[in-house]
């Protein structure tokens, strides 16, 4: 148990509609990331947030967005959701935002989202 | 841009060998660090062992070691003694820093590894 926790674990949900994922970081942690893994496009960095404020960005729709939350949480909100976006999302935490030492990226068990 | 390489889909191994899994990669980026993460058919990630782009040992994390080239841009990952328990996808991923001040893990397209009695 890595200590990142994500709600839901599954979600099936149909297209054009919206979802919210979220995510707890491992206590002590000030830094969340998003990734989303599928068949298609394997592994992809989302974004980043680091205390509130967003850190680094990637290939991440503009159909989707994320925030973190003054207690730490995140959510990431998808929606006019495709077949496409079927996928893991994946919620990872760090201590810092950046490249210093270790500063591992913890992974939580993920959401399968599914849309129909 | 960043860019992990892992070429072999899938490999077999015996219980008890020792397997390679290869990684290369690609960056301009001076400051880097490079992860081993495992995937088991349950779906979680599991960090697994860390290089940084200025360590000039290799890590090692009990049977795990990072074979590191840095002139070649290969970090492969060596697991020793396998275990019916190491069958399991496996990634390579780089960080490197953003604008920002953040920092992101790119990664490879990974190596379902099978370890057979």
């Amino acid at each position: 148990d890595s200590g990142v926790t994500q709600t839901p674990k599954h979600l099936i949900t149909a297209t054009g509609q919206r979802v919210t994922l979220r995510c707890s970081p491992r206590s002590g942690d000030l830094s969340v990331y998003w990734y989303q893994q599928s068949l298609d496009q394997g592994l992809q960095f989302l974004i980043q947030y680091y205390n509130g404020e967003e850190r680094a960005k990637g290939n991440i729709l503009e159909r989707f967005s994320a925030q973190q939350f003054p207690d730490l949480h995140s959510e990431l909100n998808l929606s006019s959701l495709e077949l496409g976006d079927s996928a893991l999302y994946f919620c990872a935490s760090s201590v810092s935002p950046g490249t210093g030492g270790y500063n591992e990226q913890f992974f939580g068990p993920g959401t399968r989202l599914t849309v129909l | 841009a960043q860019k992990i390489t892992q070429t072999q889909p899938g490999m077999f191994v015996q219980e008890k060998e020792a397997v390679t899994l290869d990684c290369t990669y690609d960056t301009s980026d001076q400051s880097y660090g490079l992860f081993w993460y495992k995937q088991p058919s349950s779906g979680e990630m599991i960090f697994l062992i860390y290089q940084g782009s200025y360590d000039e040992q290799n890590a090692t994390e009990g049977r795990y070691s990072l074979n590191f080239q840095k002139a070649r841009k290969s970090a492969n990952l060596v697991i020793s003694a396998s275990q019916l328990g190491d069958s399991a996808m496996y990634f390579c991923a780089m960080r490197v820093g953003t604008t920002g001040g953040g920092n992101k893990l790119t990664f490879g397209t990974g190596t379902q590894l099978k370890v057979e009695l």
